[in-house]
């Protein structure tokens, strides 16, 4: 069985600085890996995904996450954080091996951004 | 163009009583899935649809909880008996297909439901 965990329910950054949400996965064989993120009121909408081309993956509104398997990690970061980054993210996995199609979410980050 | 759209957006029912939330895929998704998101959790899967099948229901907590498609496209998830637990936001979820590579599921704003 795969799982996610998010290290951290809560991060606050001020406006400008470094974003960093950290995702480790565990699987006997390396997932596809998502972020979402979402918005009070709205629903889930992807930032990004790996499905095993590039290890760096890059997505909307200059986010990106490196996946490492040495680490079991898929942590996202964005250089530099704007007010309008406010909200919950969540890590997600979906299995390679059996082709199962759920989605397993983590528990998400509530991103805090201070003027 | 449009969204997944879920009806009604917000639900009050009293224990015990039967509900139906609805879910309009994005026209033309053959896979549609349904999650349940408590309280400051992530969602959880309760079962995935390709076509008008139940390709793995393996997430329905109990036996009240039922879902159909019988048209390939719009879907119902219906809860009997409800309980005070089963209080959360239903999430409904659809992709271009079931393949794994093309499984970039979007998602609807939910129906929050309330069990008094």
């Amino acid at each position: 069985a795969q799982s996610v965990t998010q290290l951290g329910s809560h991060v606050s950054v001020s406006e400008g600085a470094l974003v960093l949400l950290r995702c480790n996965y565990s699987s006997s064989v390396p997932p596809y890996l998502f972020w979402y993120v979402q918005y009070p009121n709205q629903g889930l909408q992807l930032l990004l995904k790996y499905t095993s081309a590039a290890t760096l993956v890059k997505g909307i509104n200059g986010f990106e996450a490196e996946f490492k398997k040495s680490e079991t990690s898929f942590h996202l970061t964005k250089p530099s954080a704007h007010m309008s980054d406010a909200a919950e993210y969540f890590c997600a996995v979906s299995a390679k091996d059996t082709g199962r199609r759920a989605l397993t979410f983590g528990s998400g980050t509530r991103l805090q951004v201070q003027p | 163009g449009a969204g997944v759209s879920q009806t009604p957006s917000n639900k009050v029912t009293e224990k015990g009583k039967y509900v139906e939330l609805r879910c309009d895929p994005i026209s033309g998704h053959t896979a549609l899935y349904w999650y349940r998101q408590s309280l400051g959790q992530g969602p959880e899967f309760l079962i995935y649809f390709q076509g008008t099948g139940a390709a793995d229901d393996s997430g329905l907590p109990n036996d009240r909880f039922f879902a159909v498609r019988p048209e390939g496209s719009v879907s119902t998830l219906k809860i009997q008996r409800t309980e005070r637990g089963d209080s959360a936001v239903y999430l409904c979820a659809s992709s271009k297909s079931g393949l794994v590579l093309e499984n970039t599921q979007y998602f609807g704003p939910g129906t929050r439901l309330t069990v008094l």
